[in-house]
Formats: C-alpha cells, sequence, structure tokens
C-alpha cells in the first residue's frame, strides 16, 4: 500500500517567515494530493490540493509543489502568521484507494 | 460547500458499555464515508470505509465486531463502540466524499470518547 513520510515532525518560524513542509509517498499511481490544516481538537481543514496532471498550485499565501518523478510534493507557507500555527497534514491518494496521511508537521508561528 | 456533521462531540462512558456515533452528510450524498481514530499528537488513522449499502471494508487490526459500522443511506454512517474500554478513549472522526472515486474528503467535527 501507499506510504507518506511527512518532514519535519514540527516546525518554528517567526511571523513573516516563510515555512515549507515536505512530503514523500511511495505509490506512483497516486495522483490526489491534499494538504490539511488541523487546530487542536477540530477537524481537519483542506487548505490546497493538487493533482498530479499539475507540478505547483497556489492560493494566496499557500502554494503546493509536486515533483512526480521524486515522488515528493511540498507545502509552502509564505508571510505567516500567528493564526497559521496548526499541524498541517499531507495524503496521497490514487484511483479508488483511500488517503493515506503523512505523519503531521507542528507548526509554531511566533510573533 | 460540503457539510459533515457529527454526534455527539463528546461522550463520557462506562467501561464495558457501548457508545453510537453519528456522521451525516447535511448538503450532498455521500456515496462513501470513512472513519479514523486520532490519538493525541497522532495521525488519523484510517479504521473503515463503508459504502451505502454494503457492508464495510476494515483496515487490518481492526477489530470489525467491536467498532460497528452501517452506512444505511447516502447521508448517514454511524460507528458502535461495542464493550468500550479505557484503550478504546480516542477522537474519532468520519469524513464523506461525493461519488466512488471522489477525491476530497469532507471531514467531521470529531467525536471525543473517553471510557472510565
Amino acid at each position: 500500500g501507499e506510504n507518506v513520510e511527512q518532514h519535519p515532525s514540527t516546525l518554528s518560524v517567526q511571523e513573516g517567515d516563510s515555512a515549507v513542509i515536505k512530503c514523500t509517498y511511495s505509490d506512483s499511481a497516486s495522483n490526489y494530493f491534499p494538504w490539511y490544516k488541523q487546530e487542536l481538537g477540530k477537524r481537519p481543514q483542506l487548505i490546497i490540493d493538487i493533482r498530479s496532471n499539475v507540478g505547483e498550485k497556489k492560493d494566496q499565501r499557500i502554494a503546493v509543489t509536486l515533483n512526480k518523478t521524486a515522488k515528493h510534493f511540498s507545502l509552502h507557507i509564505t508571510e505567516t502568521q500567528p493564526e497559521d500555527s496548526a499541524v498541517y497534514f499531507c495524503a496521497a491518494k490514487g484511483g479508488y484507494s483511500t488517503l493515506t496521511f503523512g505523519k503531521g508537521t507542528m507548526l509554531l508561528v511566533s510573533p | 460547500g460540503a457539510v459533515v456533521s457529527q454526534h455527539p462531540s463528546r461522550v463520557i462512558c462506562k467501561s464495558g458499555t457501548s457508545v453510537k456515533i453519528e456522521c451525516r452528510s447535511l448538503d450532498f450524498q455521500a456515496t462513501t464515508m470513512f472513519w479514523y481514530r486520532q490519538f493525541p499528537k497522532q495521525s488519523l488513522m484510517l479504521m473503515a470505509t463503508s459504502n451505502e449499502g454494503s457492508k464495510a471494508t476494515y483496515e487490518q487490526g481492526v477489530e470489525k465486531d467491536k467498532f460497528l459500522i452501517n452506512h444505511a443511506s447516502l447521508t448517514l454512517s454511524t460507528l458502535t463502540v461495542t464493550s468500550a474500554h479505557p484503550e478504546d478513549s480516542s477522537f474519532y472522526i468520519c469524513s464523506a466524499s461525493r461519488g466512488l472515486a471522489g477525491d476530497e474528503q469532507f471531514f467531521g467535527p470529531g467525536t471525543r470518547l473517553t471510557v472510565l
């Protein structure tokens, strides 16, 4: 089955800095890669996703890049704000398979 | 939007009792619903996948007789934790997707189960 590795497990940045979280996946058939933000005790919320037919997608301060050859994808957050502090999960899915989640990255943005 | 509700949000029960958790898609028909378990500071672990009108598919290591899943309609799935024990205490989250190969999953708010 699919295996998703996520790094780093924790990331501390100063407000205004950029943050990058990286994930690798094992199944070359995976074609859908969402990123979720989860605040403590709340539901995961989709913040951005990318499909295998594109290499990059951007939504305001958030961007995701995908390298299918290397089987890795990354989340980029620019101009970080304290409210960006949360746990971020990457995931991968192919066809009729289920989502496989990474172990999460706790992002701490200090004012 | 696509809204998923979950009830109850929090439940405390005694060891040996059973607890039912409901997951509803409020504004769309969910062909497939998923049940996850999340321990503190850990990732979401898929327990089972349920399709309306058919038996749930359980992940390896998940006891189907302990975690009963029913997906009776396109908007409702239930998870029953039978004979709950303290080690079953966790955050249970459901999600739903549209269509058989629908990619995006919409998550419910989760249920915090505490077994005394």
